[in-house]
């Protein structure tokens, strides 16, 4: 099992543009989180997925900002257009359903917009 | 909001047992405690959660007190590699992790 995998493990664009951060869950998670992390606001939930539909997204800081899970092996965050203080570590994190187990995260995606 | 109070730092000497505890007072009665860490940058492993009941696994023990209001993350034996910041998180409704600022845990040699 290759964990919750994220791409780009970097990205650094300038003001302005488009930024498109991708998840692919572990197979067969059927719930799907979108984490923000900086160091002034800590760990912040975003948006997150039941089943490809999203159940709450108050996280989402602006309309800049969008989520889509088109299927169940794929999810994307954007952001458009990018500000300086969107520069922040985002985690994505898949979950079974079942209690027994925790969340899995994966190694993030950190943004630096200039 | 975090609904979990945590010391914001601890320190502990390599192989003693680190004792992290967390306050929940607000904890309802269906409501799991979930324990995560992270180290430097990395995304937040998951530790071990429960309900009422003490849980042990290969990380890690957890003590949970009989009013539920508060809890021990134990790690027997403490290495160099346990040094990260350890998140108590009440979980809330049936799928949200709501993280708090944790405890920075430094195990000195």
């Amino acid at each position: 099992d290759a964990g919750v995998i994220q791409s780009p493990r970097h990205e650094v664009t300038e003001m302005g543009q488009e930024v498109t951060l991708r998840c692919k869950p572990i197979s067969g998670h059927n719930s799907l989180f979108w984490y923000r992390q900086t160091m002034m606001r800590g760990l912040e939930l975003l948006i997150y997925f039941n089943n490809n539909v999203p159940i709450d997204d108050s996280g989402m800081p602006e309309d800049r900002f969008s989520a889509k899970m088109p299927n169940a092996s794929f999810s994307t965050l954007k952001i458009q257009p990018s500000e300086p203080r969107d520069s922040a570590v985002y985690f994505c994190a898949t979950h079974s359903g079942v209690r027994a187990y925790g969340y899995t995260f994966g190694s993030g995606t950190r943004l630096t917009v200039v | 909001d975090a609904k979990t109070t945590q010391p914001p730092s601890m320190d502990c000497a390599e192989g003693r047992a680190a004792n992290l505890p967390c306050n929940h007072s607000t904890i309802s009665g269906n409501e799991y405690v979930y324990w995560y860490r992270q180290i430097h940058s990395q995304g937040p492993q998951y530790i071990i959660h429960g309900l009422k009941n003490n849980e042990t696994n290969e990380m890690a023990s957890l003590i949970i007190t009989e009013d539920r209001k508060s809890s021990t993350l134990i790690l027997p034996h403490a290495t160099l590699r346990d040094t990260a910041v350890y998140y108590c998180i009440v979980r809330v409704g049936t799928d949200k992790l709501i993280f708090g600022t944790g405890t920075r845990l430094q195990v000195f040699p």
